[in-house]
């Protein structure tokens, strides 16, 4: 099946700082990447879509100037969030399309943000 | 707006047995509903994706249904291991992905 890598698995920054998290689709091309959110016992919340060489669509609620979406490439996209803050400490997951026309969503391993 | 439900919330069983997880969504126009398993601080495995379609798909020991109708999904898992211990998540597609809370599973020896 079709493999999504993200980097780093796991960060740990002070707050104030800036941290970007990388998605790449390693065996296909992906024009539309997704970026969620998982708080601790809860389900996955959709933050953005990422379409490549163009603005990223953000959901109602998450601020575009705090997490900085960027798709420059058919297989890589790029969170990064700015002036970290402690309530920013979460599992952040990114998926691509396999773009066969079945809709079905691959995954990357997450990345998990803990902000001190 | 679609709301995605999965019933139980968490699950315990001995291993062996068969076991049903359930999952419903309000909005029957849907595209495709896929089903995920989740490992603790892990990303997710998509196990098992059915198209509008569809009724039914199959891999392995694993089984998803699809009432588009009613709005409702299950998943059916047959001789249960302890290594199927995770939370399943269930999303459909229809626009943009909606997925449920997620049912914890443990499978205990």
């Amino acid at each position: 099946g079709a493999v999504v890598s993200q980097h780093p698995s796991r960060v740990i920054c002070k707050s104030g700082t800036s941290v970007k998290i990388e998605c790449r689709s390693l065996d296909f091309q992906a024009t539309t990447m997704f970026w969620y959110r998982q708080f601790p016992k809860q389900s996955l919340m959709l933050m953005a879509t990422s379409n490549e060489g163009s603005k990223a669509t953000y959901e109602q609620g998450v601020e575009k100037d705090k997490f900085l979406i960027n798709h420059a490439s058919l297989t890589l996209s790029t969170l990064t969030v700015t002036s970290a803050h402690p309530e920013d400490s979460s599992f952040y997951i990114c998926s691509a399309s396999h773009g066969t026309g079945t809709g079905e969503l691959f995954f990357g391993e997450g990345s998990r943000l803990t902000v001190l | 707006k679609q709301e995605v439900t999965q019933i139980p919330a968490a699950l315990s069983v001995p291993e062996g047995e068969n076991l049903v997880l359930n999952c419903s969504f309000t909005d029957s126009a849907i595209y495709n509903l896929q089903w995920f398993r989740q490992d603790p601080g892990k990303g997710l495995t998509s196990l098992l994706l059915i198209q509008s379609s569809q009724r039914e798909q199959t891999s392995g020991r694993l089984n998803a249904s699809l009432d588009k109708s009613s709005g409702r999904s299950t998943l059916y898992i047959a001789a249960s291991q302890p290594g199927d211990s995770a939370t399943y998540l269930c999303a459909v597609t229809y626009g943009k992905l909606t997925f449920g809370q997620g049912t914890i599973l443990t499978v205990h020896p």
